[in-house]
């Protein structure tokens, strides 16, 4: 079965500072991966999408980047943060067919 | 353009009440699919239902029952006979068939269930 991994699960941060969030699923080859960030009290936002290694497409102009080094590993990076990139950032995955999306189980980000 | 609207920010209701929760979608493909999500306080996204744009058929699962209707672009979900346990957070979702399957979030609906 599909599993999704994301570390950390809470993370504080200084204004600034450089941030890597790392997702890895197993189970599954060539998924689609996600990017989407939840800000407090508010919906889900996609930030972020891969159908490949290599292959970003950015959904909103922001202070972030993503990666897709590997199959089964998708990176979400900012090089200086910002107050306003707190939230709860969520990885998901979806297989070969427009199936359901699996997620994570998100990290909790708040830039101090 | 595709959008998902939960007019609804939150409801509240008291134990073994029913409750409904709308969704309006709003998309120009005539092939798309339709998820609802819950997310319970610990933040995790749960899936429970998928709907494909060609199958109307409303479905029963237990306690949840969902309405997709084509003709007012509206895929709504009852609850019923509410539990404490039923509160959460509740997203509709909109996913294209095409461009990497993205999947667009309504604002999502916050349930309390009050015993």
């Amino acid at each position: 079965s599909q599993t999704i991994h994301q570390w950390p699960a809470t993370l504080v941060q200084p204004v600034g500072s450089p941030l890597s969030l790392e997702c890895t699923v197993e189970g599954t080859s060539n998924p689609n991966l996600y990017w989407y960030r939840q800000a407090a009290g508010r919906g889900l936002q996609l930030l972020f999408y891969s159908v490949g290694i290599g292959q970003i497409s950015s959904e909103v102009p922001q202070n972030l980047s993503a990666s897709r080094p590997q199959d089964r590993q998708f990176i979400l990076s900012s090089k200086k943060l910002l107050l306003s990139d707190s939230g709860f950032y969520l990885c998901a995955l979806k297989g070969v067919r427009n199936t359901e999306a699996f997620f994570g189980q998100g990290t909790r980000l708040t830039v101090v | 353009a595709q959008k998902v609207t939960q007019a609804q920010t939150e409801i509240s209701v008291v134990e073994k009440e029913d409750v409904t929760l709308d969704c309006v979608y709003e998309t120009r493909d005539t092939t798309y699919y339709l998820f609802w999500y819950k997310q319970p306080p610990s933040g995790e996204l749960v899936f429970l239902i998928r709907r494909n744009s060609f199958d109307e058929q409303n479905e029963i699962s237990g306690r949840y029952s969902w309405n997709f209707q084509k003709s007012t672009s509206s895929f709504n979900f009852t609850i019923t006979a509410s539990q404490v346990v039923d509160s959460a957070v509740y997203f509709c979702a909109l996913s294209r068939n095409t461009g990497g399957f993205k999947t667009i979030f309504g604002a999502g609906t916050r349930l309390f269930v009050k015993a």
